[in-house]
């Protein structure tokens, strides 16, 4: 069975020291993954994701995750944060669709809230 | 400018009504979701769709039913059995060669 646990429920850090957002999965299968953000009583835009290409990937906005295949970990980092950053984070696995294709069903850890601290 | 629209922003329902929650793409994307979120609990999968004329249960899908006439829309009616329904209603969708979903910008329902 598929799953994913973000590690803490809250974060906070200061202005321009870095952030590092933990993830880890559970996936029977080569998972794609997702970080995405959301603002106060906003949609989910994607910060980035991976799809078994490189393991580092870069995202919108400075920041960036490592696939780690030994520890199923997926953690954003981002080296300085900006008021701006503070949000909440999910981090996502999508399975497989009933049809055999790519595009199924996306499992959501219970996200992080990031407070930045001037 | 393709994207994903969800409509009413803000909803208030009155106990033992009926709502209905819009969710129209022009992305012509196949898949199509539906999430709830509530404080501390992540996003919980209500119902899904992966081609039009047919849909799925998700986890949570009690109180709720959908239908998928028009591969665009995806409406969601929250229904007098769902006993706790405020909350913050999320679309999605999926398809093609691209493999992450983009979400609307989502419907905040409040029973009064």
């Amino acid at each position: 069975a598929q799953s994913v646990t973000q590690l803490d429920s809250h974060v906070s850090v200061s202005e321009g020291t870095p952030v590092l957002l933990r993830c880890n999965y559970s996936s029977s299968y080569s998972p794609s993954l997702f970080w995405y953000v959301q603002h106060p009583n906003k949609g989910l835009q994607l910060l980035l994701k991976y799809t078994s290409a490189a393991t580092l990937v870069k995202g919108i906005n400075g920041f960036e995750a490592e696939f780690k295949k030994s520890e199923t970990s997926f953690h954003l980092t981002k080296p300085s944060a900006h008021m701006s950053d503070a949000a909440e984070y999910f981090c996502v696995v999508s399975v497989g669709n009933d049809y055999g294709g790519s595009q199924g069903n996306l499992i959501f850890g219970k996200g992080t809230k990031l407070s930045v601290k001037p | 400018d393709g994207g994903i629209t969800q409509s009413p922003k803000y909803l208030f329902r009155k106990e033992g009504q009926n709502v209905t929650l819009s969710c129209e793409q022009n992305l012509n994307h196949d898949a199509m979701y539906w999430y709830r979120q509530d404080p501390g609990q992540g996003l919980r999968l209500i119902y899904y769709s992966q081609i039009v004329n047919d849909f799925q249960k998700g986890d949570i899908a009690e109180g709720y039913s959908v239908s998928r006439e028009k591969k665009e829309s995806f409406p969601l009616t929250v229904t007098s059995a769902q006993k706790n329904p405020t909350a913050f209603y999320l679309c999605a969708s999926m398809g093609g060669r691209i493999t992450e979903a983009f979400f609307g910008q989502g419907t905040r329902l409040t029973v009064v």
